[in-house]
């Protein structure tokens, strides 16, 4: 099963609007992290947040992580249409270990 | 994608057939992982290798199996190619892993791979 669930699903937004995605997830992890995957292409590190960290942010990117929820979110801000890619969280399998499960994925359409 | 290549790009195969599957890297790094994608399953974990001829299973796993002779190299293999296995294979590598120095994997490009 997966570890991490990403919500929504799909997401289409206006230009410059703000997109936020969820993440959940089941057991406790040492790190999570996001990814961007364009069509056709494989994935690209976003970010990677701490379990003893809130909050991480990477230019247009903020990343919170909620342990006692289980939650992480992202929040792109001022999209733009090249954002549009699908959008994954993947934790470690097991606490301390090299093994990422990654969730299902929110696809982000931002329209021009 | 530097430093990882994965070949080939696109394969048609037979049902039945073994087809292998390869990732290259030119980083150094120590680990190296074989990834499936499916529409609605999202990535899922077949191997990994943790060091030269240091390879365990992931969550699927069943009709795989791996080889690492080399740091560079890290072979896929269906051992029987059956129609479940049409999918996009991605090999993904990353560096020595420690709580402060951490940051994540680095993808190939995927292979395309039809079973029919």
């Amino acid at each position: 099963s997966q570890q991490g669930e990403e919500d929504p699903q799909a997401l289409s937004i206006q230009e410059g609007e703000n997109a936020t995605m969820n993440c959940s997830y089941k057991t406790s992890i040492n790190n999570l992290q996001w990814y961007r995957q364009n069509s056709g292409r494989g994935l690209v590190h976003l970010i990677l947040i701490r379990s003893n960290e809130r909050e991480k942010h990477s230019g247009r990117l903020r990343v919170t992580l909620d342990t006692s929820k289980k939650s992480s979110s992202l929040l792109i801000t001022a999209s733009r249409a090249a954002d549009t890619a699908s959008y994954f969280c993947a934790t470690d399998a097991t606490s301390g270990t090299y093994k990422y499960i990654f969730g299902t994925g929110t696809r982000l359409k931002v329209l021009a | 994608d530097a430093g990882i290549t994965q070949s080939p790009r696109h394969k048609v195969t037979e049902t039945g057939t073994p087809v292998t599957l390869r990732c290259h890297q030119t980083e150094n790094h120590r680990y190296m992982y074989w990834y499936r994608q499916d529409p609605g399953h999202g990535l899922r974990l077949i191997h990994y290798s943790y060091g030269v001829k240091d390879t365990d299973k992931g969550e699927v796993s069943d009709g795989y199996s791996v080889s690492r002779s080399k740091t560079e190299d890290f072979l896929l293999t269906l051992e029987s190619a059956t129609s479940s296995q049409t999918s996009v294979y991605f090999c993904a590598i990353s560096e020595s892993f420690t709580e402060s120095a951490y940051y994540g994997y680095t993808f190939g490009s995927g292979t395309r791979l039809t079973v029919v």
